[in-house]
């Protein structure tokens, strides 16, 4: 199976503490966005890469955040002084570059982040 | 910007039962549509998709039609199993935001 891969699955930190998350897009998928689910919400969207470039970002994603995928492939999530209010599933998805109306957006199992 | 609203739930129904969510949408121009079904302890996974005006999505015995008129995109099922128990996610897609907008989810419970 070569769909969207995210590690870690789960993840545990304390406040203050830097995490980083990674997220390996279905191969020839030269589109990748990351989303945030809480807890009884729907995904939102974080910020969106098309290859390596990084073209669009939430006001979700604060200065704390940043997003990196350097050669066009695995994209990183980091998240830089943790907060208890960053507890929630980190999703990644990726899609083919189309021309037609809609490109459908394949996700990832999520990683689960608790702030302690 | 875009907002996609859908009934809350949770939804509990008894199998065979009919199955409708009700989805609408606000977005300027026009957006494809989605539902996506998340079952217990996995990911997200496209159910079924529409990309213009009266177009209708199908797979595993859901459906639903996109209604330009009405700005719904409401899931339906004539007959539910248990294994359909999940939340369902309607959303919408536009080119321009690269971004799927999501509703709230709604939760499905299908009883024996």
């Amino acid at each position: 199976d070569t769909g969207v891969s995210q590690n870690p699955r789960h993840k545990i930190t304390k406040r203050g503490q830097n995490v980083t998350f990674r997220c390996d897009p279905i191969s020839e998928h030269n589109r990748l966005y990351w989303y945030r689910q809480t807890l009884g919400q729907g995904p939102e969207f974080l910020t969106y890469f098309q290859n390596e470039a990084q073209l669009e970002k939430s006001r979700l994603l604060s200065d704390r955040f940043s997003a990196e995928r350097p050669k066009g492939s695995f994209s990183t999530l980091e998240i830089q002084r943790t907060e208890q209010g960053d507890s929630a599933m980190y999703l990644c998805a990726s899609s083919p570059q189309s021309g037609g109306a809609a490109e459908t957006q394949y996700f990832g199992p999520g990683t689960r982040l608790l702030v302690l | 910007g875009d907002s996609v609203t859908q009934m809350e739930g949770p939804v509990t129904l008894s199998e065979e039962a009919f199955l409708t969510i009700n989805c609408t949408y606000t977005a300027t121009g026009y957006p494809s549509l989605f539902w996506y079904v998340q079952y217990p302890g996995e990911g997200l996974q496209l159910l079924l998709k529409a990309t213009k005006a009266d177009d209708k999505g199908s797979n595993k015995g859901f459906e639903a039609t996109y209604r330009k008129e009405t700005t719904s995109f409401h899931l339906e099922k004539g007959s539910v199993q248990v294994s359909d128990s999940a939340v369902y996610f309607c959303a919408c897609y536009k080119a321009a935001g690269n971004k799927l907008t999501f509703g709230g989810g709604t939760r499905v419970l299908v009883k024996p």
